[in-house]
């Protein structure tokens, strides 16, 4: 399965853009990268998905680097309900299924 | 659609029962995922379909544990046996081929 690294931990400011980094150098198969969060307490939500390029929605963008082996998540303007577990998960050798890893932590101040 | 149904939401069983869930997926998505979370920890994989084919189940998986997706719509998690250990929140996704997973509110299983 490919081997994903983020950071732990991340803290970002109110209102100030955030750069989630996410490395997945032994990427393999032509699959979809997916991002997830979770806040607390709460299930698993669906942020957004690319394949090659970068991705836009009401949530996030999504930058794919053009080897895949790195993408970062984007958010735009950090708010406070943005605080979560973000997790970056990229397509696995093994299948099809989503894999969840540890994720970063968000922390948003105000 | 009101999205992923789980039911039930809480299900406090002894040692040794056997306990069931189900999750209703958004009509038409044709995969359908169960993850397992513990405190702390990352979503779990347990299990994986596409229509009513389960395509991938986790190692970790022993075989107290099945699944069921007999017409391609709702799925069923049965656990035998149950141990403490299989205490934790047991969650529900789906989603279209390629598209983004929407979870289920989740059912947390706590055995006593």
């Amino acid at each position: 399965d490919a081997k994903t690294t983020q950071p732990n931990s991340m803290e970002s400011n109110e209102e100030e853009p955030v750069h989630l980094p996410c490395n997945h150098s032994t990427i393999s198969g032509t699959d979809y990268i997916h991002w997830y969060r979770q806040l607390p307490s709460q299930g698993p939500e669906y942020v957004i998905h690319g394949l090659t390029s970068n991705v836009n929605n009401r949530m996030a963008s999504l930058a794919i680097a053009e080897d895949r082996k790195s993408s970062t998540l984007i958010l735009h303007r950090a708010t406070l309900r943005d605080a979560a577990v973000y997790y970056c998960i990229p397509p696995n050798q093994a299948g099809t299924a989503l894999i969840f890893g540890k994720g970063t932590t968000l922390s948003v101040s105000s | 659609d009101t999205g992923v149904s789980q039911n039930p939401r809480h299900k406090i069983t002894k040692r040794g029962q056997n306990v069931t869930f189900r999750c209703d997926p958004i009509s038409e998505h044709n995969r359908l995922y169960w993850y397992r979370q513990t405190l702390g920890q990352g979503p779990e994989f347990l299990t994986y379909f596409q229509n009513e084919a389960q395509l991938e189940k986790s190692r970790l998986l022993s075989d107290r544990f099945s699944a069921e997706r007999p017409k391609g719509s709702f799925s069923t998690l049965e656990i035998q046996r149950t141990e403490q250990g299989d205490s934790a929140m047991y969650l529900c996704a789906s989603s279209f081929s390629g598209g983004g997973a929407f979870f289920g509110q989740g059912t947390r299983l706590t055995v006593v």
